[in-house]
């Protein structure tokens, strides 16, 4: 069973508007969110992330808020460019035996219009 | 970006067949994983080290070996491929084995065993 998910495979915003990318998780021990973007022929690259006590991180254009009691977290972009078309991983990470381990989401392709 | 460098970038082989993917680091992190991206799965841990000849399984390790003989180097062995490892294969290294910091990816392996 997925401990990650994100229930949206694609989504379509307009060029200048807010993109929100959503993703659920199921195992309370995860104490550590990222999100991932990804473009064709390339590697997953960080964008942001939050720990578990806080419910809300900014960077610039990228807000990343968690909500422990729902196991929710969300990804707020604004305002979306054509650059930011990609797919978005998010990932909960978890320490097993002194590793870090990260459980990524099924993705969502975000794509920006003009 | 991060100094990773995965090779081959391509390959396609047979089913039966030895394969071997290479990560080279030039970051000299402790932590190096192996990852897979499928369609629908967003990417699965295959297998993790935490030192020179230190390696652990990780989610979907079946068929898959791997051997760390110097920090700077993490190799994948599929010891006799079969269709069902047709995939794109991604390493990933970190730093250490704190929660509150991300991984970093290579730009990926494309395998295809026919």
């Amino acid at each position: 069973d997925q401990q990650v998910k994100q229930n949206s495979p694609s989504l379509s915003v307009q060029e200048g508007r807010i993109s929100i990318l959503n993703c659920d998780y199921t195992n309370s021990m995860f104490d550590y969110f990222l999100w991932y973007k990804k473009y064709p022929a390339e590697g997953p690259t960080f964008l942001i992330s939050i720990s578990s006590i806080k419910d809300k991180n900014e960077d610039g254009r990228f807000t990343v808020f968690l909500n422990k009691s729902a196991k929710h977290l969300s990804l707020h972009i604004v305002p979306s460019q054509p650059g930011d078309s990609a797919v978005y991983f998010c990932a909960a990470s978890d320490i097993i035996q002194g590793a870090q381990k990260l459980v990524f989401g099924q993705g969502t392709r975000l794509t920006i219009n003009p | 970006d991060a100094g990773i460098t995965q090779s081959p970038r391509h390959k396609v082989t047979e089913t039966g067949t030895p394969v071997t993917l290479r990560c080279h680091q030039t970051e000299n992190h402790r932590y190096m994983y192996w990852y897979r991206q499928d369609p629908g799965h967003g990417l699965r841990l295959i297998h993790y080290s935490y030192g020179v000849k230190d390696t652990d399984k990780g989610e979907v390790s079946d068929g898959y070996s791997v051997s760390r003989s110097k920090t700077e180097d993490f190799l994948l062995t599929l010891e006799s491929a079969t269709s069902s490892q047709t995939s794109v294969y991604f390493c990933a290294i970190s730093e250490g084995s704190l929660t509150n910091q991300p991984q970093h990816f290579g730009d990926g392996t494309r395998l295809s065993i026919l």
